[in-house]
């Protein structure tokens, strides 16, 4: 079946706009996750729904950075008034949550949105 | 917090040789830890998932072990090939106190090159 999509593939804005980054995971998962991987840096985790709730929002960056998610598929990550620090890749991953035991928790990713803040 | 260190940063090895990566963890209470591999310019591919029960795991020319004890993983590259040339990355999957598995930490990654 399909894995995880994400779009677009590529975005450049200027400073000070807003974006929005969706990502569509694969069919039956209800556990979905937002990474950042900024150059020189690992992976970061940002947020996690299990469902259409987020149980702890503390991993966004900053309050310029929400994510929403409906009907338990699709979620968007909304950044506003971009800063040139929040270019990085942003990745998107989902897992049968809590449909399955804790430990057979395998995330699967998306190939990303790369975002660029001129 | 969870800390997750992969040594070495980078290796470049001929091809055909067998060889380690290790990736360590500072907490042990994990659910689970994951191994990807991630090519230039692109998205995470999953190579291994072993549970906390389990002590390793195989696939192919991949072998994982896991020592949640000492907070140590390993993973193993039998007959290495210039396909696997990719950087690889340890993740940790920790305890969520409502039950299920939140998201994962990541380690820096091992850039493997793996010459012709």
């Amino acid at each position: 079946g399909a894995g995880v999509s994400q779009s677009p593939s590529n975005k450049v804005t200027e400073k000070g706009k807003d974006v929005e980054l969706r990502c569509d995971p694969i069919s039956g998962h209800t556990a979905l996750y937002w990474y950042r991987q900024s150059l020189g840096q690992g992976l970061e985790f940002l947020i996690y729904f299990q469902g259409n709730s987020a149980p702890d929002k503390s991993g966004l960056p900053s309050d310029r950075f929400s994510a929403e998610r409906t009907g338990g598929s699709v979620s968007t990550l909304t950044i506003q008034r971009t800063q040139q620090e929040d270019s990085a890749v942003y990745l998107c991953a989902s897992s049968l949550g809590r449909q399955g035991p804790p430990g057979d928790n395998e995330q699967f990713f998306g190939p990303g949105t790369r975002l660029t803040v001129l | 917090k969870q800390e997750v260190t992969q040594i070495p940063a980078a290796l470049s090895v001929p091809e055909g040789e067998n060889l380690v990566l290790n990736c360590s963890f500072t907490d042990s209470a994990i659910y689970n830890l994951q191994w990807f591999r991630q090519d230039p310019g692109k998205g995470l591919t999953s190579l291994l998932l072993i549970q906390s029960s389990q002590r390793e795991q195989t696939s192919g020319r991949l072998n994982a072990s896991l020592d949640k004890s000492s907070g140590r993983s390993t993973l193993y590259i039998a007959a290495s090939q210039p396909g696997d040339s990719a950087t690889y990355l340890c993740a940790v999957g920790s305890i969520f106190s409502g039950g299920g598995a939140d998201g994962l930490t990541f380690g820096k990654g091992t850039h493997l090159i793996i010459q012709p």
